[in-house]
């Protein structure tokens, strides 16, 4: 049971290149979440998903998007990166079928620099 | 909107002592989760403990426990016999009732050996 597993660790991007983010999770959860942490700072919601087929925006959603084809997968992706982006992104997973999530389940992040 | 507010930015304690953390949040909900998180520098975040609001026993986690104050929205983390691996940030979090979680902006906690 690898939990969320997150790739790649780290990326340097330069300024207008794209990328996506991969995150699965391998515990059945229905929700996923992509946050992004900024130096210093707290976790910010960037979206989530309720289950396959189903996405929302969080609190800082502009220049990303994400789809959910599946349970397991989670992916987000950057179009047109910019410096303000420079952060590291958390995926986590939560809430087995038929049960409200509480416990979030994170993975391990990855870190992006945008130059 | 829920917020979530952690007044500490930076807390030092003595190894073998014990800490208090604070968190404050602001709610209309009364049916809610709250957490927290420790990340070490690793970035790996760890749920240390949560708390079912309508439950009103605090929880406890071996050396860790919670004073959940419903009415004063105060959810503060008593670390005991604090030990050099406890040094991290700490994260309080709500759940919100669209299943959401707000973070507040963290407690760096350093262990004095």
């Amino acid at each position: 049971n690898a939990g969320v597993t997150q790739t790649p660790k780290f990326r340097i991007l330069k300024i207008g290149q794209s990328m996506t983010l991969q995150c699965t999770q391998d515990m059945n959860h229905n929700y996923m979440y992509w946050y992004r942490q900024d130096p210093g700072m707290g976790l910010k919601l960037i979206y989530y998903s309720v289950g396959a087929g189903i996405t929302d925006k969080g609190e800082v959603p502009n220049g990303y998007n994400v789809s959910r084809s599946t349970t397991e997968d989670f992916p987000l992706r950057l179009e047109l990166a910019a410096p303000s982006q420079t952060s590291v992104y958390f995926c986590a997973s939560s809430g087995l079928p038929g049960r409200r999530p509480d416990t979030q389940y994170f993975g391990p992040g990855t870190r992006l620099t945008v130059l | 909107a829920q917020t979530v507010t952690q007044s500490q930015p930076e807390m030092s304690v003595q190894e073998a002592e014990t800490v208090t953390l604070s968190c404050t949040y602001d709610t209309s909900e009364s049916d809610y989760y709250l957490f927290w998180y420790k990340q070490p520098p690793s970035r790996q975040m760890i749920l240390v403990i949560r708390q079912e609001a309508y439950k009103q026993q605090n929880a406890t986690e071996n050396r860790f426990s919670v004073n959940f104050q419903k009415a004063a929205k105060s959810f503060s983390l008593k670390i005991s016999d604090s030990q050099l691996g406890d040094a991290a940030m700490y994260f309080c979090a709500y759940r919100t009732l669209d299943d959401k979680i707000i973070f507040g902006k963290g407690t760096r906690l350093h262990i004095l050996p």
